[in-house]
């Protein structure tokens, strides 16, 4: 079964400094990758998907991860931060199959220092 | 172009009652799924729909139950209600039932809060 793990539940950054957001996969094969972000009491928005090709993935909102195979890993970054950033990041997985759906990890959320 | 869109927004239940949320796809999306997001939590997969026909099922008791129109929208049924089943109920609309290159889109939810 695949898994997804973000190890960091709160991260706090000052506004206009860089930002890394990591999260590692289990999965066999290799998968299809998401991050997701939501503010509060809304729905979930896409900010990058990765599925093959180039792995380094540009997105919204100025946001772009890395897929890297060897680490099972698929941080986010962005080089500076504004306060409309903060939020709740999931970073999610899909094996890409028709009966599966997406496997979330519990979130990583972000505050904004001014 | 409107997007996924659920309803109700908010609603308040009693133990043991039923409930029904509903989403329409965004236009063209043949496929729907259901997740559930408890509060401090990441959303959970419970239902996939295509075509009007289940293809996928996470680990949810048979409480829990849903179909798809021909006109692709959905309803999610879960009967019993208990306190735990209190979330955040997203809906997600794709174009095809497999990824391949779709994009999931997420709804903005349904509150449920079960006393």
């Amino acid at each position: 079964a695949q898994s997804v793990t973000q190890p960091d539940i709160h991260i706090t950054v000052s506004e206009g400094a860089s930002l890394e957001l990591r999260c590692n996969y289990s999965y066999g094969a290799t998968p299809y990758l998401f991050w997701y972000v939501q503010s509060p009491g809304q729905g979930l928005q896409l900010l990058l998907k990765y599925f093959s090709g180039d792995t380094l993935v540009q997105g919204i909102k100025g946001f772009e991860a890395e897929f890297k195979r060897s680490q099972s890993s698929f941080n986010l970054r962005k080089p500076s931060v504004h306060w409309s950033d903060a939020a709740e990041y999931f970073c999610a997985v899909h094996s890409g199959g028709g009966a599966d759906g997406l496997t979330f990890g519990k979130g990583t959320h972000l505050i904004i220092q001014p | 172009d409107a997007g996924v869109t659920q309803s109700p927004t908010h609603l308040i239940k009693t133990r043991g009652q039923h409930v029904t949320l509903r989403c329409s796809p965004i236009s063209g999306h043949k496929s729907v799924s259901w997740y559930q997001q408890v509060l401090g939590q990441g959303p959970q997969f419970i239902f996939q729909y295509y075509e009007k026909e289940e293809r996928g099922r996470g680990n949810f008791p048979d409480r829990f139950s849903a179909r798809q129109f021909p006109n692709y929208s959905s309803e999610l049924n879960v009967n019993a209600l208990l306190l735990g089943d209190s979330a955040l109920y997203l809906c997600a609309s794709s174009l095809g039932d497999s990824l391949s290159g779709n994009t999931i889109y997420f709804g903005e939810g349904s509150w449920l809060t079960v006393v």
